[in-house]
């Protein structure tokens, strides 16, 4: 069965620190990639996503992903963090044409960014 | 605006009396879905739905059902709520399952 590696479980870093999270998946074949950001209390939002072309994506407020597909990794980074970016990041992988019809998530990093 | 919308909030329940949750969208999504997050574990997914009159079993379906009679609407069955299911529950949508999927605000169950 696929799986979803987040090895980050919590992360503390400072204002304008740089942060990469690290996601590591199972499958082999084709797969499309998130990663959503939940803030405190609300739900689960969409930072980015690979389809397919450019393997290195950028999503909304600063955020980017690289995939590596001979690495099966799709880490998350943003060059200078804020400490409104305090949240839980999930990644996550839709495995194509496998059968299966969801999301596998991993079980979710959670950044706290100190002023 | 493009929204997931899910009733209750909030739900604190006694073991053993049904409960649904509701769920609902509005971008006329075919596929549908209801996950449960728990401390490190990320979330998991319960039921999925392709579409109307369509569901199947995810990863975690034990003691749970839902319907899909109409497009919009998704509700989450609880027929006997134990305690093992106190949970953050959150519905999600997208326009396929490949897609990218638009979550609810999540609904708190504690069963007592």
């Amino acid at each position: 069965a696929q799986s979803v590696s987040q090895h980050n479980h919590h992360v503390i870093l400072s204002e304008a620190a740089s942060l990469e999270l690290g996601c590591n998946y199972s499958y082999g074949g084709t797969v499309n990639l998130f990663w959503y950001v939940q803030y405190p209390g609300q739900h689960l939002q969409l930072l980015l996503k690979y389809f397919s072309g450019d393997p290195l994506v950028k999503g909304i407020k600063g955020f980017e992903a690289e995939f590596i597909k001979s690495k099966f990794s799709f880490n998350l980074r943003k060059p200078s963090v804020q400490w409104s970016d305090t949240a839980e990041y999930f990644c996550a992988v839709n495995a194509l044409r496998t059968g299966r019809r969801a999301l596998t998530f991993g079980s979710g990093t959670r950044l706290q960014v100190q002023p | 605006e493009a929204q997931v919308t899910q009733n209750p909030r909030y739900l604190i329940t006694v073991t053993g009396k049904k409960l649904t949750v509701t769920c609902s969208q509005n971008m006329n999504h075919e596929y549908m879905s209801w996950y449960r997050q728990d401390p490190g574990l990320g979330l998991r997914q319960i039921y999925y739905s392709m579409n109307v009159e369509v569901t199947d079993k995810g990863d975690v379906p034990e003691g749970y059902k839902v319907s899909r009679k109409e497009k919009r609407n998704f509700p989450l069955i609880l027929e006997s709520p134990s305690p093992n299911q106190t949970s953050l529950y959150f519905c999600a949508s997208s326009q396929t399952m490949n897609t990218e999927a638009f979550f609810g605000q999540g609904t708190r169950l504690t069963v007592v």
